[in-house]
């Protein structure tokens, strides 16, 4: 079958750094994606992984490790504005993408 | 305006009523997408078209319909609508040849059936 499965909501601290983490069992796999969706808006693209590592862009970076079908989104300097559900979707194939159903992370001042 | 737009972005109808859903972009994307999302759900496909002419189904097709006799236009028809059809519809499009491949898309359409 295929799942993808994340942490339903986390909390933490302005300024403070956290992991999202994104686990996946598909049948075929052709990059991984996080989207950030803040509340009533539309999913909006963050990053993308298709080889092993680590991507980096500004204040977020996204790891990919496709032998253990894990992912993770990292947040460093949380603002208030990151307050938002993220996303991780599979690409599977040309044109199917499997999404999590988001983890919503609320960030304190 | 570039973009993706959707209309309308609010809608209340009756059951077994017809309801179409717009879903207009001007970046000339060959691949358009419709989702619905749902608590407890992520983002589940609906239809998916690679061009103009070429449509096919996701994960959750039955009772909508799909067509796209433009690029630039890819409309979701609820035929007869049901209860379980109260959703939030989110239209999606991407381009065919230049990577990652991410989609870009429209601001949603909140459409409750009663």
């Amino acid at each position: 079958g295929q799942n993808i499965d994340q942490p339903t909501e986390m909390t933490a601290t302005e300024g403070a750094i956290v992991q999202i983490n994104c686990t996946y069992q598909t049948s075929g796999f052709n990059g991984l994606f996080w989207y950030q969706q803040h509340a009533g808006e539309a999913p909006t693209f963050l990053s993308y992984n298709v080889l092993d590592g680590l991507e980096e862009k500004g204040r977020f970076s996204s790891f990919l490790s496709r032998s253990k079908g894990y992912s993770y989104l990292l947040l460093k300097e949380l603002q208030m504005k990151d307050s938002a559900s993220y996303l991780c979707a599979v690409r599977k194939g040309t044109y199917k993408y499997i999404f999590g159903t988001g983890t919503r992370l609320k960030v304190l001042a | 305006d570039a973009g993706i737009t959707q209309s309308p972005r609010y809608k209340i109808t009756e059951t077994g009523r017809q309801v179409t859903l717009m879903c207009h972009q001007t970046w000339s994307h060959s691949y358009m997408f419709w989702y619905r999302q749902d608590l407890g759900h992520g983002l589940r496909l609906i239809y998916y078209s690679a061009a103009a002419d070429i449509t096919d189904k996701g994960e959750v097709p039955d009772g909508y319909v799909v067509s796209r006799s433009k690029t630039e236009n890819f409309p979701l028809t609820l035929e007869s609508a049901t209860r379980s059809q109260t959703s939030v519809y989110f239209c999606a499009s991407r381009t065919r040849d230049r990577g990652p491949y991410e989609q870009y898309f429209g601001p949603g359409t909140r459409l409750t059936v009663t």
